[in-house]
């Protein structure tokens, strides 16, 4: 069965101090993994896919990476403004001609404070 | 802004009520998916619509019923609910129109509550 593991399950940051959020997956076949930032009572935004190990992607202070096990959000310098919870998701691959279904992880709740 | 506008944001309704949430997205996107998504729970796949027509149904009950009027246009109506069917409804787009995407566009949910 697919899985999708997140931790922390919550995160207090101080403005400017960087972090990881990790993302660990079990999946039959890796197609993409994917990264969202959901504010409260929003639904997600996305921010990133990542296809093989290795891959990094980025965008003003978040950075996504890749391993064949899991994936980091790594976040330099927050702003309180990137305060939300951030999901990863990981597509399986084909199976016996069954579709194949995102599978979202429970995502982290990140609090950044002045 | 969002390019997937979903109505009403919030509704409350009684067990015998019929309501419909509606979402529209202007992407040009051709395929469609409802989410439901419970408090500090990911979002939970209910269907996907690939080209107007219903392509995947996660054994959601009945008293849900998609409606894919046309390809900017997806509605869901709601008939006999449940408590506990009490939730933000998520609607979603995307490019890739066979539902083996990760690539979603999400519009801002409708809050359902079920008395």
């Amino acid at each position: 069965e697919d899985q999708v593991t997140q931790s922390p399950e919550a995160l207090r940051l101080q403005e400017g101090e960087s972090s990881s959020l990790n993302c660990s997956y079990t999946v039959s076949g890796l197609r993409g993994l994917f990264w969202y930032r959901q504010d409260p009572g929003k639904g997600p935004e996305f921010l990133f896919t990542l296809y093989s190990a290795g891959e990094e992607k980025e965008k003003e202070r978040l950075k996504a990476t890749l391993t064949k096990k899991e994936s980091f959000l790594h976040i330099t310098a927050p702003k309180p403004e990137d305060s939300a919870t951030y999901l990863c998701a990981v597509l399986p691959g084909f199976g016996g001609g069954t579709a194949s279904k995102l599978t979202f992880g429970t995502g982290t709740r990140l609090q950044v404070t002045l | 802004d969002t390019e997937v506008t979903q109505t009403p944001k919030h509704l409350v309704m009684g067990m015998t009520n019929k309501k419909s949430l509606k979402c529209e997205q202007h992407m040009g996107h051709r395929a469609m998916y409802w989410y439901k998504q419970k408090a500090k729970k990911p979002p939970e796949l209910m269907f996907v619509y690939s080209y107007e027509k219903l392509s995947i149904n996660e054994s959601v009950p009945s008293r849900f019923s998609p409606e894919c009027p046309n390809s900017s246009l997806l509605n869901l109506h709601l008939h006999a609910l449940q408590p506990e069917d009490s939730a933000l409804y998520l609607c979603a787009s995307s490019q890739e129109t066979s539902g083996n995407t990760g690539e979603l566009f999400f519009g801002e949910g409708s809050r359902l509550t079920v008395l």
